[in-house]
């Protein structure tokens, strides 16, 4: 089993429409949780960190944790064509020092 | 790119070679990592540094080593380069342990 498991997608959304992008871990003591879009020939850039149970929101963007079922999820609201892009769920392992990434989905938002 | 260069960004070397890779940064992080990048198996940790001289292994350590003799450097090593290595080598850095993660542009090296 994978420490951390992503649908690969493709996901296709029309433009201006909700994106939901889900992610699951298998060390029940990750502390540390963060979403990554990186676009083709590029590096990781972060869009979000979650530490607690909850929401987060930033902007058009909403990080959602639920430690209990070990799953994570990232919404996108008004989905842009600049939204699409690979997104990289990544969990920080609970000894430390490290991350956990997913294989990444693929978003692509139709206009 | 968060005060993160890589160097060389593109490589092409041969079989049994030794390629060093440099990650510099300049915002006097604490942590720094290595990752490689490859289609199906996403970033994987190859090694990361806790502190000048301080390095620990990830879960692709194999056939790589790493120095930290500054807090701005960190240099990873294939001893004798093999086709299997050939990947997008990425450069990461956070203030904490389980903080937030910035990585470097890349390097692409094609081993052949």
């Amino acid at each position: 089993q994978k420490e951390v498991e992503q649908n690969s997608g493709p996901l296709s959304v029309p433009e201006g429409a909700i994106a939901s992008l889900n992610c699951t871990y298998s060390d029940r003591g990750s502390q540390s949780f963060f979403w990554y879009r990186q676009y083709s020939g590029k590096s990781p850039e972060l869009i979000m960190s979650i530490y607690s149970n909850g929401d987060k929101e930033d902007g058009r963007f909403t990080a959602q944790l639920n430690k209990a079922s070990q799953y994570v999820s990232l919404l996108i609201r008004d989905s842009q064509p600049s939204d699409s892009a690979t997104y990289l769920c990544a969990v920080g392992a609970n000894t430390g020092n490290q991350f956990y990434f997913g294989t990444g989905t693929s978003l692509t938002v139709i206009p | 790119d968060a005060g993160i260069t890589q160097s060389p960004r593109h490589k092409v070397t041969e079989t049994g070679t030794p390629v060093t890779l440099r990650c510099h940064q300049t915002e006097n992080h604490r942590y720094m990592y290595w990752y490689r990048q490859d289609p199906g198996h996403g970033l994987r940790l190859i090694h990361y540094s806790y502190g000048v001289k301080d390095t620990d292994k990830g879960e692709v350590s194999d056939g790589y080593s790493v120095s930290r003799s500054k807090t701005e450097d960190f240099l990873l090593t294939l001893e004798s380069a093999t086709s299997s290595q050939t990947s997008v080598y990425f450069c990461a850095i956070s203030e904490r342990w389980d903080g937030e993660q910035y990585f470097g542009p890349g390097t692409r090296l094609t081993v052949t």
